[in-house]
Order: structure tokens, then C-alpha cells, then sequence
């Protein structure tokens, strides 16, 4: 069964400052994984996925993760956090093509001034 | 990007009653779109896949009397929570993967269902 953790329900980070989000998956076959944010009356968007390849992956908004395959896990990262990446992040993961998405519980950043 | 649209966004109903939550892919088709839950401060949990022309195939431990989902064409599945009661109430999100076989799942913005 695949199942991912995130450990930190809540992170408060000054602006300006760097982020880091945990994620560790289990998955019995090659994982296909991703970071979603959620904002307030928004659908979720899609900030970044790793598929294969690179196990540095760059994503929109300045995001980006690492796959370590020993460490099963996918950590997300920014270098600068701006007030406006205040939102609810979701780690996932999923098989080859049949696009069934288990979600980590997600954490939510707080940005404070 | 593609977009995935949900109506309502909310909605209110009493115990008892039936509500239609309607998934629309607004620029592609989707062959196959999904059902999520969503409990406050709690992850998204899969509830079906909806399949377009078939029956939908419903994840362990989920009613399927009680979340009918009807996939009528390309690009709209629906979800009907049948004889809505107070514990029905959450977050609904459905999900469609992009046409062009990138692997990306585009998600509706939600449906804020509670059922007094």
C-alpha cells in the first residue's frame, strides 16, 4: 500500500527566510511524486513532480524538492519565502499512469513579517 | 493550464436530502476524473474514480449508494451525496489528469458541503 507522512502539521517562517517541508512516502514500486499548495477557495495546484531522472526537481514559484530513493523521501524546499506562499502544502504520491494519488496530511505555513 | 471547475462551491442542505455536486474540465477532455475528500485539517482521501461510458470503481470502505457518481460525457462527472447526513459533511474535490499525457492532475477548486 502506498501511504506518505508528513511530520510537521504546522511551520511558521519569518519572510525572507528559507522552508523546508518534510515528506518520507511508501510506495512498493517505483514512485511517481508530488507537491501541491492549497490557498483558501483555490483548487490545488501542481508546484512540482518528480517522475524520474534528476533527483533535484525545480518547480514554479522558486520551489524545489529532492528524491532520495534510500531515504524515501521528497522534501520540498524554497530558498526566500514571500508573504503570499502562506498556504496548506500536500506531498503525494502515485503510480505509473493510473494517476490514483495518495496525500500526505498536509502542513500548513504560516509567513510572518 | 487546464482548468477544472466545481459547482457549487458550496452548499447547505438538511439531513435527508440529496445534493449533486457537478466536475467540469473546462479546455480538455477527461476520460477518467476523481473524487477526493477532504476532512478539516485532515489530508485528501480518494473516494472513486469516475469513469466516462462506465461505472465507477470506488475505493475501499466508501459507499457507492451513498456517492453516486455519474460521468455523462468528456467533461462532466457528477456526484451525488444521496440522503445527506451531518457526518457527510466536507470538502469535496474532484480531479481530472491532463489530456496530453503529461501525468498531471488538475484539481476543481472544491465543494464545501454541510448537511445539517
Amino acid at each position: 500500500a502506498q501511504s506518505v507522512t508528513q511530520p510537521d502539521i504546522h511551520i511558521t517562517v519569518s519572510e525572507g527566510a528559507s522552508l523546508e517541508l518534510r515528506c518520507n512516502y511508501s510506495y512498493g514500486a517505483t514512485p511517481y511524486l508530488f507537491w501541491y499548495v492549497q490557498s483558501p477557495g483555490q483548487g490545488l495546484q501542481l508546484l512540482l513532480k518528480y517522475f524520474s531522472g534528476d533527483t533535484l526537481v525545480q518547480g514554479i514559484k522558486g520551489f524545489e524538492a529532492e528524491f532520495k530513493r534510500s531515504q524515501s523521501s521528497f522534501n520540498l524546499r524554497k530558498p526566500s519565502v514571500h508573504w503570499s506562499d502562506a498556504a496548506e502544502y500536500f506531498c503525494a504520491v502515485g503510480g505509473v499512469s493510473d494517476y490514483k494519488l495518495s496525500f500526505g496530511a498536509g502542513t500548513t505555513v504560516t509567513v510572518r513579517a | 493550464g487546464a482548468v477544472v471547475s466545481q459547482h457549487p462551491s458550496r452548499v447547505i442542505c438538511k439531513s435527508g436530502t440529496s445534493v449533486k455536486i457537478e466536475c467540469r474540465s473546462l479546455d480538455f477532455q477527461a476520460t477518467t476524473m476523481f473524487w477526493y475528500r477532504q476532512f478539516p485539517k485532515k489530508s485528501l482521501m480518494l473516494m472513486a474514480t469516475s469513469n466516462e461510458g462506465s461505472k465507477a470503481t470506488y475505493e475501499q470502505g466508501v459507499e457507492k449508494d451513498k456517492f453516486l457518481i455519474n460521468h455523462a460525457s468528456l467533461t462532466l462527472s457528477t456526484l451525488t451525496v444521496t440522503s445527506a447526513h451531518p457526518e457527510d459533511s466536507s470538502f469535496y474535490i474532484c480531479s481530472a489528469p491532463d489530456s496530453l499525457g503529461t501525468d498531471t492532475q488538475y484539481f476543481g477548486p472544491g465543494t464545501r458541503l454541510t448537511v445539517l
